[in-house]
């Protein structure tokens, strides 16, 4: 079974601060990986989509990785901001047959970047 | 394009009431799913549909029902409220290509007494 693991939990930084925050997954079989943004009380915003072929993505300040070997994702955050401050969620898809490609999500690494 | 949208955003229901929270998304896309999220674990899939008339089971299917009928609607009911339903909702929708990306509502927060 496909387990999606996030670390750390939290994490509270000092505004400028360049950051990493990781994602490992159990199964090396994905379609893709996806990076997402929740604040407070809000939905998902989708920042990074990863197919299983790449090794990164980047959008702005952000830059994720995969190694689908050893089943692992950064996020990378550069020259973090207050406003970045959000929970972030990690998912892949999995390949299981018959399942459709359904995503599996980690539990969440709380971002608080401190002015 | 409006996206995903859901209604309503808040509700309150007694245990043993029925409802439906609905979810419809303007994208033309043909899977839709429901996630429920809840402190501590993370999103946990419910139902999921990969078109029209055809619906499975995730991982949290027990008290849930869905249906189908539309491209655009994927309605959620639950049958008889129970307080461990108590939870945030996400409908979400993709293409039916494996590679595509998935796209999610703004959520309902359902509270069950």
């Amino acid at each position: 079974k496909q387990e999606v693991t996030q670390i750390p939990a939290a994490l509270s930084v000092p505004e400028g601060e360049n950051l990493v925050l990781n994602c490992s997954f159990t199964d090396s079989a994905i379609y893709n990986l996806q990076w997402f943004r929740q604040d407070p009380g809000k939905g998902l915003t989708s920042l990074l989509l990863i197919q299983s072929s790449q090794r990164e993505q980047t959008s702005g300040r952000l830059n994720a990785s995969l190694d689908k070997s050893s089943g692992r994702s950064t996020l990378y955050i550069a020259a973090s901001q207050p406003g970045d401050s959000a929970t972030y969620l990690c998912a892949v898809r999995h390949d299981y047959g018959g399942s459709q490609g359904n995503l599996i999500f980690g539990k969440g690494t709380k971002l608080s970047v401190k002015p | 394009n409006a996206g995903v949208t859901q209604t309503p955003k808040f509700q309150v229901l007694k245990t043993g009431q029925s409802m439906t929270l609905q979810c419809a998304q303007d994208m033309n896309h043909e899977y839709m799913s429901w996630y429920r999220q809840d402190p501590g674990m993370g999103l946990r899939l419910i139902h999921y549909s990969v078109g029209a008339g055809i619906t499975d089971q995730g991982e949290v299917p027990n008290g849930y029902n869905v249906s189908r009928s539309t491209t655009e609607d994927f309605p959620l009911r639950l049958l008889s409220a129970a307080p461990s339903q108590t939870s945030v909702y996400f409908c979400a929708s993709r293409t039916g290509h494996p590679l595509a990306e998935q796209y999610f509502g703004p959520g309902t927060r359902l509270t069950v007494t």
